[in-house]
């Protein structure tokens, strides 16, 4: 059974540029929330989406955008991207309902902006 | 303002001994209490879930306990490997928060010595 999987694990962007990150939920979930974490801090959550839309956002700007597909998986889009956008951006999946349930991380990607 | 605050900020600890980390939080209304382990670029992999009725939960070596009156949680390693270096971070959910109703701390960094 495949846990989260999230692509590419590694990039460098150019400020200005566009970033495009990818995730596929484990088996059974079709919760997908993705967080950025920088060096040394805890996760910041940036949104979540269900059923193909975004539920939830953080305090993120709207250069910060998302999508959900039908089979569940997830893209983080990125415009104009800034030096303080570098970070590890990690997806994690969830079942619907219960708040209890286990939040599964997968292992993210490092962005890193110069 | 939801809070977690942890502590020590960083351990370091000799192989085999043991530690215990601490984790305060003002989050409110409670739902759950989380621990999580981050191995250094990797996502974080779920260690315990506490709910309020729970006070003490483990998972092998690994033993988080939960005072829900006075906001205060403990994760307590015993016989520490090698492999136990990583930052074990405390993540609490406000009840009814939705999918931002988590508040992460900013972990403890955790090294082992041989």
């Amino acid at each position: 059974d495949a846990g989260v999987t999230q692509s590419p694990t590694h990039l460098i962007k150019t400020r200005g540029q566009q970033v495009t990150l990818r995730c596929s939920p484990k088996s059974g979930h079709d919760t997908v929330s993705w967080y950025q974490q920088a060096l040394g801090q805890g996760p910041q959550f940036i949104f979540q989406y269900y059923e193909e839309e975004e539920r939830q956002r953080g305090n993120f700007p709207d250069r910060f955008s998302g999508h959900q597909f039908p089979n569940y998986s997830s893209e983080l889009n990125v415009n104009a991207l800034l030096l303080g956008d570098s970070a590890l951006y990690l997806c994690a999946s969830s079942l619907p309902g219960s708040s209890g349930n286990t939040i599964y991380f997968g292992e993210g990607s490092w962005l890193t902006v110069v | 303002k939801n809070q977690v605050e942890q502590s020590p900020q960083s351990l370091i600890i000799l192989e085999g001994k043991n530690c215990t980390l601490q984790c305060n939080y003002t989050v409110s209304p409670f739902s759950n209490l989380r621990w999580y382990k981050q191995d250094t670029g990797r996502g974080p992999v779920s260690l315990t879930i506490m709910t309020f009725s729970e006070n003490t939960k483990s998972n092998g070596r690994y033993t988080a306990t939960l005072d829900a009156d006075t906001k205060q949680s403990s994760l307590h390693i015993t016989a520490s490997q090698l492999s136990d270096s990583a930052s074990y971070i405390c993540v609490v959910r406000e009840a009814g928060g939705g999918a931002d109703g988590l508040t992460f701390g900013k972990g403890t960094h955790l090294i082992i010595q041989p």
